[in-house]
């Protein structure tokens, strides 16, 4: 398989439940990101890892912890989270210095 | 921080009509790239520019690299009704190659 493939395409939970997202990518990339997108926002960039190590954390809370256990995967824990963390969450990767392929992302409603 | 400023919001336009949309930043990027989100999916990579005063086309699709290199545009010719989206251009530059989304243009064509 090629790209970006994120699983699962959807997911509703509850704000007590543990869930996580995961990203693989087979393009021979060495950095990857997770983005989250809400409505009527531009894309917001939660983590970036490089070479495997995270190089980014834009204030993301704490009920949101990634893990990038190699180059081609990448995972986002979820833990207690909100209502207002319902969004369309986007793994992307890349070359260090090269264009995002994104995946198709995981549309995430808490209830 | 970054910003981009893009418009229009939103366009509504008849089949075969030409498209214009910007993008405008507070700071200087090296690379603007160009995206195209269809429902349910990831962002899709149209065009990248790399160098300042850059013209670049894809099939009916051109886009600009403006000389500040604070700007770009992207322009459609003679609309279909698949070119239907959101767009959003992306700005790359910085010690960490942070790509900066702008808040998209959402493109509806009437056929």
């Amino acid at each position: 398989e090629t790209g970006v493939t994120q699983t699962p395409r959807h997911l509703v939970m509850g704000m007590t439940n543990k869930k996580s997202l995961k990203c693989e990518q087979h393009l021979g990339h060495n950095a990857m990101y997770w983005y989250k997108q809400s409505a009527k926002k531009p894309l917001e960039l939660m983590f970036v890892y490089s070479l495997e190590e995270r190089v980014e954390n834009n204030s993301v809370p704490s009920r949101f912890s990634p893990e990038c256990p190699n180059s081609s995967h990448l995972f986002l824990h979820l833990h207690t989270l909100q209502p207002e963390d319902s969004a369309l969450y986007l793994c992307a990767s890349s070359r260090v210095t090269g264009d995002y392929t994104f995946g198709s992302g995981t549309r995430l409603t808490v209830v | 921080g970054q910003q981009l400023n893009q418009s229009p919001q939103s366009m509504f336009i008849q089949e075969g009509e030409d498209v214009s949309m910007n993008c405008t930043s507070s700071s200087i990027f090296n690379t603007w790239l160009w995206y195209k989100q269809e429902p349910g999916e990831g962002p899709v990579l149209l065009i990248a520019l790399y160098k300042a005063g850059e013209l670049t086309s894809n099939g009916r699709l051109t886009a600009q690299f403006g000389i500040t290199r604070k700007d770009s545009f992207l322009n459609i010719s003679a609309s279909i009704p698949s070119d239907v989206g959101i767009y959003f251009c992306a700005g790359q530059g910085g010690a960490t190659n942070k790509l900066i989304f702008g808040t998209g243009t959402l493109l509806a064509v009437q056929p």
